[in-house]
């Protein structure tokens, strides 16, 4: 079974461009989950989908940020007009929803932005 | 407020010294402790869940315990291998929680052979 993938692993973007982090979960996973590390600081929630669905966005940032998980394809985490703040490695975490071991949340390798 | 606290920050073993990592958790209805591996530059791995007070889970030489308040990470012999960041999370029970878990800041190990 192949892993949870994010790409790309490493994204260099200018001030006010845009930033686009891609991820697929595992196979047979349903519920994705992303969270951002900051330099220094732990993991983070961000936000929390189903295909077609955001369940809880309640550790987005009002502004900028957007994620979405379509029928088809990957969990698209968009940050608009990215500033230095952002830089950060960014999570994306797989689960089959639900409680025991469907609960377990398996993470990707990371994306690390960094906003020059 | 919810928290997660890991301590130590950081700790140093040589090889072979046996020792615990804590973490002590204030949440307002535990749904489930999680144990993770950090290793620089990677992903966070699954190490353990654990749901109930006296609850205990063992891998190799790992093993980890849960009571009311805290969770202990027993590490048995360690190895120069065994050099991450630990990471402890708590998913958590009651309205608005939909899935999130919520990170201490990790205990970073360092084993000298």
């Amino acid at each position: 079974n192949a892993g949870v993938m994010q790409n790309p692993r490493h994204l260099v973007r200018r001030r006010g461009q845009e930033a686009r982090l891609r991820c697929s979960p595992m196979k047979g996973h349903s519920h994705v989950y992303w969270y951002r590390q900051l330099p220094e600081e732990g993991l983070k929630f961000m936000v929390y989908l189903q295909k077609e669905n955001i369940i809880d966005e309640s550790g987005m940032p009002k502004e900028r940020f957007s994620a979405e998980f379509p029928k088809e394809g990957p969990s698209i985490l968009r940050i608009q007009q990215v500033v230095r703040g952002d830089s950060a490695a960014y999570f994306c975490a797989s689960s089959g929803g639900g409680t025991g071991n469907t609960d377990t949340q398996y993470f990707g390798p990371g994306t690390r932005l960094t906003v020059l | 407020e919810d928290q997660v606290t890991q301590s130590p920050e950081a700790l140093r073993l040589q090889e072979g010294e046996s020792s615990s990592l804590n973490c002590s958790y204030t949440v307002s209805g535990l749904r489930g402790l999680f144990w993770y591996r950090q290793d620089p530059g990677k992903g966070p791995e699954f190490l353990f869940t654990l749901y109930s007070a006296g609850e205990e889970k063992e891998k190799e030489r790992l093993k980890a315990t849960l009571t009311k308040k805290e969770s202990f990470l027993h590490i048995t012999a360690p190895k120069p291998e065994d050099s991450a960041t630990y990471l402890c999370a708590v998913r958590l029970y009651g309205s608005g929680n939909t899935g999130k878990l919520i990170f201490g800041q990790g205990t970073t190990l360092q084993v000298k052979p």
